[in-house]
Formats: structure tokens, C-alpha cells, sequence
């Protein structure tokens, strides 16, 4: 079974710049979440989705984040403008459901660097 | 205001030699996670506790959920090289709340 895939794995931009995040769940899974890794810090949840739906973006930064998932399967993470201080991990994970009952599988993530 | 801390930071230790690491929170959690986190990677689940004095185990990993739901330990018996690793404990406090991360524990074990 193919996994979580996410693109582009590295992305280097500069402070104002946008960029956007590409992420594919495994097949079936209804919920996928959008994740920030800042180095040293464990994994934060920026926004949840089930189906097409948003479940949680309280900690999404909405003045300059945004992400859609239109046809309920693969998703888009976007930054604009981007800031010195999103320089982070950006991973992926999606669930048949909810990850208290199945598991979270997570890709790789993206690796962004805002110089 | 960090709500899982999770201790040591750092942890080197000689293969066979065994280890506990731990979460902690002064609040109480419903249900708490243990993930594995490679270099380059995602996250990959090793365990998911919900009941008060829980025991888990899974081959050398020993895991213990806190008789109040607030705290929770690791141990690895015999540890092995490929047990080299970020481990990360994640959880939420209430059924409907989102999941929230610790810091993490970074783990090398030498040969």
C-alpha cells in the first residue's frame, strides 16, 4: 500500500515569497492533517480535514496560511507572503478516520527554508 | 506554556544498556501516543494508551500510562542501535480536542 506522498521535499524561498505544499493521502483515508515541525519542537497541527470539510485551523495562521482539499482526496498547504520564522518541516498524515481510533500515517514532510 | 514536557532532552547511551524516558503534564489526558521519528521522516506510531495504569508492550519497549492520566514513561530494555530516534508523545486532553506534541526526547544509542 503506496503511502502518504508529499512534494516537493526541500523548498528554499525568500522572506515575502509564496509557496505551496502538495500532499496525497493513502487511498481512502477521510482525514488529513497539515502539520509544522520546527526544529526542535515535536510536530504542530496547523488544520484538520475530514472529507472536504475543515475540522479544526485554530492554529492556522490565516492572515498568511491557507489550504484546501476541493475533492476530499489530495490537499494544498500555501504561504503567502512567507516569513523568516515558517522556516520548518511541513508534514503531512492522514487517518481512515480519527487518529484517536486509527492510526496517523505521515509522509516525509517538506523541508522549507525562508532566507 | 509547553502541556506535555517531556524528559531527557537528550539521551546517549552504550547498545545494550536500557532507558526510560517520560511525558508529563499537569493536566489530565484521554488518550496518549508514542511515536518514532527517523531523520528525514514522518513520525511513525509505536503506541496508543487510554486507561489509567495501562501497560503496553511491544517487544523491548515498554510503555506505562500514569494511574491519573497526566503523565506517561518509555523504557527500552537491551537497547539496539536502530532504536536511535526522536520519540515524540502526543495526546489530547478531552475526546473532541486536537492532538498536541511534545518536544521530544532525541535518543542515540552507540554501538
Amino acid at each position: 500500500e503506496a503511502g502518504v506522498a508529499q512534494s516537493p521535499r526541500y523548498k528554499i524561498i525568500e522572506k515575502r515569497q509564496s509557496v505551496a505544499f502538495w500532499c496525497n493521502p493513502i487511498s481512502g483515508h477521510a482525514t488529513l492533517y497539515w502539520y509544522q515541525q520546527i526544529l526542535g519542537q515535536g510536530p504542530k497541527l496547523l488544520i484538520q480535514f475530514q472529507n472536504n470539510g475543515v475540522v479544526d485551523d485554530s492554529q492556522l495562521p490565516k492572515d498568511r496560511f491557507s489550504a484546501e482539499r476541493l475533492k476530499g482526496v489530495d490537499s494544498t498547504l500555501k504561504i503567502q507572503p512567507a516569513k523568516l520564522e515558517d522556516s520548518a518541516v511541513y508534514l503531512c498524515a492522514s487517518s481512515l478516520v480519527d487518529w484517536r481510533r486509527d492510526e496517523q500515517f505521515f509522509g516525509p514532510g517538506t523541508r522549507l527554508t525562508v532566507l | 506554556t509547553q502541556l506535555l514536557e517531556q524528559s531527557p532532552q537528550f539521551l546517549s547511551i552504550q547498545e545494550g544498556e536500557n532507558l526510560t524516558v517520560y511525558c508529563n503534564s499537569s493536566s489530565v489526558f484521554s488518550s496518549l501516543q508514542w511515536y518514532r521519528q527517523e531523520p528525514g521522516e514522518g513520525p511513525v506510531l509505536l503506541v496508543t494508551v487510554v486507561t489509567g495504569g495501562e501497560v503496553k508492550k511491544l517487544k523491548r519497549l515498554t510503555f506505562q500510562f500514569g494511574d491519573a492520566r497526566k503523565d506517561s514513561s518509555l523504557h527500552i530494555t537491551a537497547a539496539q542501535t536502530g532504536d536511535t530516534g526522536l520519540y515524540l508523545c502526543a495526546g489530547a486532553m478531552n475526546r473532541d480536542d486536537k492532538i498536541i506534541f511534545g518536544k521530544g526526547t532525541r535518543l542515540h544509542i552507540l554501538p
